[in-house]
Protein backbone atom coordinates (compact mmCIF):
# COMPACT_ATOMS: atom_id res chain seq x y z
CA UNK A 1 0.00 0.00 0.00
CA UNK A 2 1.22 3.37 -0.94
CA UNK A 3 2.17 5.80 2.25
CA UNK A 4 3.89 9.17 2.54
CA UNK A 5 6.10 10.17 5.65
CA UNK A 6 7.02 13.69 6.33
CA UNK A 7 9.65 12.78 9.38
CA UNK A 8 9.55 17.05 10.47
CA UNK A 9 6.61 17.14 12.40
CA UNK A 10 7.49 21.34 13.53
CA UNK A 11 10.73 23.52 11.77
CA UNK A 12 11.32 26.93 12.67
CA UNK A 13 13.59 29.07 10.51
CA UNK A 14 14.77 32.18 10.41
CA UNK A 15 12.55 34.98 8.14
CA UNK A 16 15.41 35.01 4.85
CA UNK A 17 16.69 31.94 5.55
CA UNK A 18 16.20 28.67 3.61
CA UNK A 19 14.12 25.86 4.29
CA UNK A 20 13.70 22.36 3.06
CA UNK A 21 10.92 19.81 4.39
CA UNK A 22 11.60 16.52 3.65
CA UNK A 23 9.39 13.66 2.70
CA UNK A 24 9.33 9.87 1.77
CA UNK A 25 6.96 7.75 -0.07
CA UNK A 26 6.48 4.43 -0.49
CA UNK A 27 4.44 3.29 -3.44
CA UNK A 28 5.67 0.48 -5.74
CA UNK A 29 5.67 2.28 -8.95
CA UNK A 30 6.32 5.71 -10.20
CA UNK A 31 3.71 7.61 -8.28
CA UNK A 32 2.20 11.35 -8.56
CA UNK A 33 3.44 13.19 -5.92
CA UNK A 34 1.99 16.55 -4.42
CA UNK A 35 2.73 18.86 -1.61
CA UNK A 36 -0.18 21.21 -0.55
CA UNK A 37 0.45 23.50 1.97
CA UNK A 38 -2.59 25.00 4.65
CA UNK A 39 -2.56 28.23 6.49
CA UNK A 40 -4.11 28.76 9.89
CA UNK A 41 -7.95 28.36 9.29
CA UNK A 42 -7.82 27.74 5.97
CA UNK A 43 -8.71 24.63 3.46
CA UNK A 44 -5.42 23.12 1.83
CA UNK A 45 -3.80 24.68 -1.36
CA UNK A 46 -1.89 22.86 -3.57
CA UNK A 47 1.86 24.36 -3.86
CA UNK A 48 3.08 21.79 -7.18
CA UNK A 49 2.55 18.30 -7.96
CA UNK A 50 5.19 15.86 -10.04
CA UNK A 51 3.56 13.39 -12.29
CA UNK A 52 6.68 12.53 -14.68
CA UNK A 53 9.33 14.08 -16.90
CA UNK A 54 11.62 16.69 -15.23
CA UNK A 55 12.39 15.84 -11.83
CA UNK A 56 12.64 19.53 -10.40
CA UNK A 57 9.57 20.62 -10.35
CA UNK A 58 8.53 24.55 -9.78
CA UNK A 59 5.42 25.53 -7.68
CA UNK A 60 3.75 28.75 -6.83
CA UNK A 61 5.00 31.02 -4.21
CA UNK A 62 8.31 30.61 -5.02
CA UNK A 63 8.60 26.91 -3.89
CA UNK A 64 10.08 23.82 -5.71
CA UNK A 65 10.77 20.35 -4.85
CA UNK A 66 12.95 17.99 -6.58
CA UNK A 67 11.77 13.70 -6.98
CA UNK A 68 14.81 11.44 -6.14
CA UNK A 69 13.30 7.79 -6.85
CA UNK A 70 16.27 6.47 -5.65
CA UNK A 71 15.30 7.85 -1.98
CA UNK A 72 11.93 7.46 -2.74
CA UNK A 73 11.62 11.16 -1.77
CA UNK A 74 10.08 14.27 -2.85
CA UNK A 75 11.65 17.08 -0.90
CA UNK A 76 10.17 20.63 -0.96
CA UNK A 77 12.64 24.20 -0.82
CA UNK A 78 12.56 27.54 -0.66
CA UNK A 79 15.87 29.85 -0.90
CA UNK A 80 14.72 32.19 0.97
CA UNK A 81 11.17 32.18 3.54
CA UNK A 82 8.58 35.11 4.34
CA UNK A 83 6.51 35.24 7.14
CA UNK A 84 3.40 34.31 5.33
CA UNK A 85 5.39 31.15 4.83
CA UNK A 86 4.07 30.16 8.52
CA UNK A 87 1.90 27.16 7.88
CA UNK A 88 1.38 23.43 7.39
CA UNK A 89 2.55 21.65 4.55
CA UNK A 90 1.32 18.23 3.37
CA UNK A 91 3.28 16.09 0.99
CA UNK A 92 1.12 13.47 -0.49
CA UNK A 93 0.99 10.95 -3.08
CA UNK A 94 -1.56 9.11 -5.63
CA UNK A 95 -2.07 5.92 -7.81
CA UNK A 96 -2.65 7.22 -11.41
CA UNK A 97 -5.25 4.98 -11.41
CA UNK A 98 -7.59 6.82 -9.31
CA UNK A 99 -8.25 10.10 -8.89
CA UNK A 100 -9.64 10.00 -5.59
CA UNK A 101 -6.98 7.77 -3.46
CA UNK A 102 -4.31 10.48 -2.46
CA UNK A 103 -2.93 10.10 0.65
CA UNK A 104 -1.58 12.96 2.86
CA UNK A 105 1.22 12.63 4.92
CA UNK A 106 1.09 13.88 8.49
CA UNK A 107 2.23 17.35 7.80
CA UNK A 108 4.75 19.92 9.18
CA UNK A 109 4.54 22.76 10.74
CA UNK A 110 6.67 25.42 9.89
CA UNK A 111 7.19 28.18 11.99
CA UNK A 112 9.69 31.58 10.74
CA UNK A 113 11.52 33.65 13.21
CA UNK A 114 11.54 37.09 12.97
CA UNK B 1 -16.02 35.40 -4.89
CA UNK B 2 -15.39 31.55 -2.84
CA UNK B 3 -14.73 28.95 -5.03
CA UNK B 4 -15.49 26.45 -2.38
CA UNK B 5 -17.50 27.30 0.38
CA UNK B 6 -18.69 25.45 3.53
CA UNK B 7 -21.49 26.17 6.51
CA UNK B 8 -20.96 26.24 8.95
CA UNK B 9 -18.05 27.16 9.89
CA UNK B 10 -18.09 26.09 13.30
CA UNK B 11 -20.25 23.73 15.03
CA UNK B 12 -20.70 22.31 18.63
CA UNK B 13 -23.35 19.43 19.27
CA UNK B 14 -23.84 16.79 21.71
CA UNK B 15 -23.55 13.53 21.23
CA UNK B 16 -26.14 11.62 20.04
CA UNK B 17 -27.27 14.33 17.74
CA UNK B 18 -27.69 14.87 13.72
CA UNK B 19 -26.32 17.34 12.05
CA UNK B 20 -25.19 18.45 8.16
CA UNK B 21 -22.54 20.33 6.91
CA UNK B 22 -22.87 22.01 3.56
CA UNK B 23 -20.50 22.73 0.80
CA UNK B 24 -21.45 24.30 -2.69
CA UNK B 25 -18.83 24.86 -5.47
CA UNK B 26 -18.77 27.72 -8.16
CA UNK B 27 -16.14 26.24 -10.11
CA UNK B 28 -17.79 23.73 -12.45
CA UNK B 29 -15.81 20.83 -11.54
CA UNK B 30 -17.49 17.45 -11.51
CA UNK B 31 -16.04 15.78 -8.75
CA UNK B 32 -15.99 16.29 -5.51
CA UNK B 33 -14.73 15.23 -1.98
CA UNK B 34 -15.49 15.11 2.13
CA UNK B 35 -11.80 14.48 3.73
CA UNK B 36 -11.63 14.27 7.72
CA UNK B 37 -8.79 15.76 9.53
CA UNK B 38 -8.24 14.72 12.95
CA UNK B 39 -6.65 16.75 16.05
CA UNK B 40 -3.07 15.76 14.40
CA UNK B 41 -4.01 17.08 11.41
CA UNK B 42 -4.08 13.59 9.39
CA UNK B 43 -6.24 14.16 6.43
CA UNK B 44 -7.72 11.13 5.29
CA UNK B 45 -10.71 10.84 2.32
CA UNK B 46 -14.41 10.05 3.09
CA UNK B 47 -16.24 10.12 0.32
CA UNK B 48 -15.96 11.19 -3.38
CA UNK B 49 -18.76 12.15 -6.01
CA UNK B 50 -18.69 12.54 -9.38
CA UNK B 51 -21.38 13.65 -11.44
CA UNK B 52 -23.46 13.18 -8.53
CA UNK B 53 -22.93 9.87 -7.96
CA UNK B 54 -20.92 8.26 -5.32
CA UNK B 55 -17.31 7.01 -6.39
CA UNK B 56 -15.73 6.47 -3.24
CA UNK B 57 -16.92 5.42 0.04
CA UNK B 58 -14.00 5.14 2.34
CA UNK B 59 -14.42 3.07 5.53
CA UNK B 60 -16.38 5.42 7.23
CA UNK B 61 -19.60 4.16 9.24
CA UNK B 62 -22.56 4.43 7.78
CA UNK B 63 -24.15 6.79 10.13
CA UNK B 64 -22.27 9.32 7.70
CA UNK B 65 -24.24 10.16 4.47
CA UNK B 66 -23.41 12.22 1.93
CA UNK B 67 -25.52 14.07 -0.34
CA UNK B 68 -25.30 15.40 -3.82
CA UNK B 69 -28.36 17.00 -4.80
CA UNK B 70 -26.39 18.68 -8.45
CA UNK B 71 -22.64 18.94 -9.16
CA UNK B 72 -22.73 22.64 -7.10
CA UNK B 73 -23.16 20.68 -3.44
CA UNK B 74 -22.23 17.78 -1.99
CA UNK B 75 -23.58 17.58 1.68
CA UNK B 76 -22.65 15.69 4.64
CA UNK B 77 -25.03 14.28 7.12
CA UNK B 78 -23.80 13.08 10.46
CA UNK B 79 -26.46 11.14 12.34
CA UNK B 80 -26.01 10.17 16.60
CA UNK B 81 -22.99 12.30 16.27
CA UNK B 82 -20.00 10.54 18.87
CA UNK B 83 -17.12 11.88 20.65
CA UNK B 84 -14.53 10.34 17.48
CA UNK B 85 -16.20 12.89 15.34
CA UNK B 86 -14.94 15.79 16.53
CA UNK B 87 -12.81 17.05 13.82
CA UNK B 88 -12.35 19.42 11.17
CA UNK B 89 -14.20 18.55 7.43
CA UNK B 90 -12.76 19.77 4.58
CA UNK B 91 -14.80 19.56 1.08
CA UNK B 92 -12.49 19.54 -2.04
CA UNK B 93 -13.63 19.47 -5.51
CA UNK B 94 -11.55 18.40 -8.59
CA UNK B 95 -11.75 19.14 -12.32
CA UNK B 96 -12.21 17.14 -15.12
CA UNK B 97 -8.18 17.26 -16.53
CA UNK B 98 -7.24 18.87 -13.76
CA UNK B 99 -5.43 15.66 -12.30
CA UNK B 100 -5.48 15.61 -8.50
CA UNK B 101 -5.83 19.55 -8.25
CA UNK B 102 -8.23 19.73 -5.56
CA UNK B 103 -9.56 23.19 -4.19
CA UNK B 104 -10.05 22.50 -0.98
CA UNK B 105 -12.89 24.93 1.25
CA UNK B 106 -12.22 26.52 4.60
CA UNK B 107 -13.61 23.32 6.99
CA UNK B 108 -15.74 22.93 8.91
CA UNK B 109 -14.69 22.27 12.99
CA UNK B 110 -16.85 20.02 14.82
CA UNK B 111 -16.74 19.46 18.12
CA UNK B 112 -19.70 17.12 19.88
CA UNK B 113 -19.53 17.41 23.33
Amino acid sequence: AQSVTQPDIHITVSEGASLELRCNYSYGATPYLFWYVQSPGQGLQLLLKYFSGDTLVQGIKGFEAEFKRSQSSFNLRKPSVHWSDAAEYFCAVARGSSASKIIFGSGTRLSIRP
Amino acid sequence: DTAVSQTPKYLVTQMGNDKSIKCEQNLGHDTMYWYKQDSKKFLKIMFSYNNKELIINETVPNRFSPKSPDKAHLNLHINSLELGDSAVYFCATEGTGEAYEQYFGPGTRLTVT
